[in-house]
């Protein structure tokens, strides 16, 4: 099956510094990767859309400013969260879709970030 | 109102017990539904679809109902590893987009 790998699994940084987070689809070319961030006892909440080699779609009420999205490849998506503070600690998830709209996505493992 | 919701629960039943979840979406635009599992401090892993016609994996069954926009998830002789979180999803193919109900707590016990 197809497999999507995250990291770093983990990260605890000091406020104000920016935390990178990469997600990579490793047996399959991802045309779209979606981005989701869940707070403890909630749902997935959708950040971003990003599709490669294009801007990526935020969902609204996330600053694009403050969770930069790069999808540079068919295999690699990169979330950076600048200048983190401790309410945007959290559990964030890709995920990757092949080529078709509605087609499957496959979630990587998630990374858990902790501001202090 | 929240776009899928469903019961937090938790629901704490006894190892072979039969135990249904439900869950409602407000979006009648929506046209494909899934259950997920999700484990403590996991992804969310697809469980399975959702039809009309029900569809049935083992000791799981699931149900849609688009009239009343409702879903549901009966599993079967529940196992201790069914313990997890289960989460409605509805996708919608204008947006191309996920959208996650809370999730219902399942706690199977000895």
């Amino acid at each position: 099956g197809a497999v999507v790998s995250q990291h770093p699994s983990w990260v605890i940084c000091k406020s104000g510094t920016s935390v990178k987070i990469e997600c990579r689809s490793l047996d399959f070319q991802a045309t779209t990767m979606f981005w989701y961030r869940q707070f403890p006892k909630q749902s997935l909440m959708l950040m971003a859309t990003s599709n490669e080699g294009s801007k990526a779609t935020y969902e609204q009420g996330v600053e694009k400013d403050k969770f930069l999205i790069n999808h540079a490849s068919l295999t690699l998506s990169t979330l950076t969260v600048t200048s983190a503070h401790p309410e945007d600690s959290s559990f964030y998830i890709c995920s990757a879709q092949t080529s078709g709209a509605g087609d499957t996505q496959y979630f990587g493992p998630g990374t858990r970030l902790t501001v202090l | 109102r929240k776009e899928v919701e469903q019961d937090p629960g938790p629901f704490n039943v006894p190892e072979g017990a039969t135990v249904a979840f439900n869950c409602t979406y407000s979006n009648s635009a929506s046209q494909s539904f899934f259950w997920y599992r999700q484990d403590c401090r996991k992804e969310p892993k697809l469980l399975m679809s959702v039809y009309s016609s029900g569809n049935e994996d083992g000791r799981f069954t699931a149900q849609l109902n688009r009239a009343s926009q409702y879903i549901s998830l009966l599993i079967r002789d529940s196992k201790l590893s069914d313990s997890a979180t289960y989460l409605c999803v509805a996708f919608t193919g204008g947006g191309n987009k996920l959208t996650f109900g809370t999730g219902t707590q399942l706690k199977v016990e000895l």
